[in-house]
């Protein structure tokens, strides 16, 4: 049972190249979501899925795009990177959003570096 | 909008010394509170949730919280630290309706052995 998976661990990019973070989850469960990490920052949520086929905004959406592929995958896009976007980023899961159980599940981050 | 404070960036203690690490939020309603920890190089996982009931919450590893509510507060304590709880600890706010989760901005917990 890996629980959430992120792939890459590390990447870097080029300003105005684009990538995609890929991120899965075998834990059935029903929302997912995308955050940033920046020192002194704490966690920012750019994206969320609450279910399968719906995708809503976060704090900090712009510059970024996403896709729930289906109930296990959440990817997130960035069309042209910009330095300020170097950051670690976390894909999370929850069984039914936050207000419920409010545990979420997260995967080991993404290190990804704009020059 | 809602905001999650958590006041102290760097806290160094060291071994057996008492932890209290302060987080303060703004939403006024029913609220869940939460504090996660980051190991070096892990990811977050959950130390401690209160939802309702006993305003003191234990969780693992030792930690407890204690919400009180007239002052808008989760802090985070333990009576005895370890080097092992390096680490860094964010607190985090729900709406009890709705709503994501809101992070703080973190404290970084240094304890020397």
């Amino acid at each position: 049972n890996a629980g959430v998976t992120q792939t890459p661990k590390f990447q870097v990019l080029k300003t105005g190249q684009s990538m995609t973070l890929q991120c899965a989850q075998d834990m059935n469960h029903n929302s997912m979501y995308w955050y940033r990490q920046d020192p002194g920052m704490g966690l920012r949520l750019i994206y969320y899925s609450a279910s399968e086929g719906t995708t809503d905004k976060g704090e900090v959406p712009n510059g970024y795009n996403v896709s729930r592929l289906n109930k296990r995958e959440f990817s997130l896009r960035l069309e042209s990177a910009a330095p300020s976007q170097t950051s670690v980023y976390f894909c999370a899961s929850s069984i039914e959003g936050t207000r419920d159980t409010g545990e979420l599940f997260f995967g080991e981050g993404s290190r990804l570096t704009v020059l | 909008a809602q905001s999650v404070s958590q006041h102290n960036h760097h806290v160094i203690l060291s071994e057996a010394a008492s932890l209290e690490l302060g987080c303060n939020y703004s939403y006024g309603g029913t609220v869940n509170l939460f504090w996660y920890v980051q190991y070096p190089g892990q990811h977050l996982q959950l130390l401690l949730k209160y939802f309702s009931g006993d305003p003191l919450v234990k969780g693992i590893k030792g930690f407890e919280a204690e919400f009180i509510k007239s002052k808008f507060s989760f802090n985070l304590r333990k009576p005895s630290v370890q080097w092992s709880d390096t680490a860094e600890y964010f607190c985090a706010v729900t709406r009890g309706s709705q709503g994501n989760l809101i992070f703080g901005k973190g404290t970084k917990l240094s304890v020397k052995p």
